[in-house]
């Protein structure tokens, strides 16, 4: 299923080093998500965005921005990197009003922050 | 705010068992709780997902259940097998049924 795509899948970069992930889908859904991904910790929501103009902060916002760019993008920046930003990333997306929809998540994006 | 309990942290079961995993919420107006699974290597996907207007639903081998006067949902899983290995997370709407909390997530192994 390739209807959310993120990129890159994979990187490794350096405490201090401005870091972009990005997230592209074609289902056409209005929502879309951040969220990080920790052993033990599940999944926690970074920021995420009903609509183009709608921007809203998660549970753990701190040293991260988004920019969404159209309807089927939604970008991530670590403006900063800290080795404790290392996790899996992942991006998602919804159709449904209020919270009801399903949510369909991109492969995902690890980073290690070094 | 909303906060989601997941127990147990690890399950490990034999193949042909069943399996059950248990979540807890603190919001008494949240009406909707989706399980996703998370294979090794792989995204969530849904599995199930129930509204508070039942009590229960089933899907072939799983089914959730759902006491609301307790505020806790559990997943059952039936004649385990081997592919269902993986994470299993629970979820429950909050601040206005924007957004979803997750739980911590189980890791549910099935032992031939």
């Amino acid at each position: 299923d390739a209807d959310v795509t993120q990129t890159p899948r994979n990187r490794i970069t350096k405490t201090g080093k401005r870091i972009m992930l990005e997230c592209s889908q074609t289902k056409g859904h209005d929502r879309m998500y951040w969220y990080r991904q920790d052993p033990g910790l599940g999944l926690q929501l970074i920021y995420y965005s009903f609509d183009v103009k709608d921007i809203n902060k998660g549970e753990i916002s701190d040293g991260y921005s988004v920019s969404r760019q159209a309807q089927a993008k939604f970008s991530l920046s670590l403006e900063s990197a800290i080795p404790n930003q290392t996790a899996l990333y992942f991006c998602a997306t919804s159709e449904g009003r209020g919270n009801t929809g399903e949510l369909f998540f991109g492969e995902g994006s690890r980073l290690t922050v070094l | 705010g909303e906060n989601v309990e997941q127990h147990p942290s690890t399950l490990s079961v034999q193949e042909g068992d069943s399996a059950v995993i248990k979540c807890t919420y603190s919001d008494s107006a949240s009406n909707y709780f989706p399980w996703y699974k998370q294979e090794l290597g792989k995204r969530p996907q849904l599995i199930i997902d129930i509204r508070s207007n039942v009590g229960e639903k089933k899907d072939q081998r799983i089914a959730v259940t759902l006491n609301k006067t307790a505020k806790h949902f559990s997943l059952h899983i039936t004649e385990t097998q081997p592919e269902d290995s993986a994470v299993y997370f629970c979820a429950a709407p909050y601040t206005g049924f924007q957004k979803l909390v997750f739980g911590t997530g189980t890791r549910l192994l099935v032992s031939p």
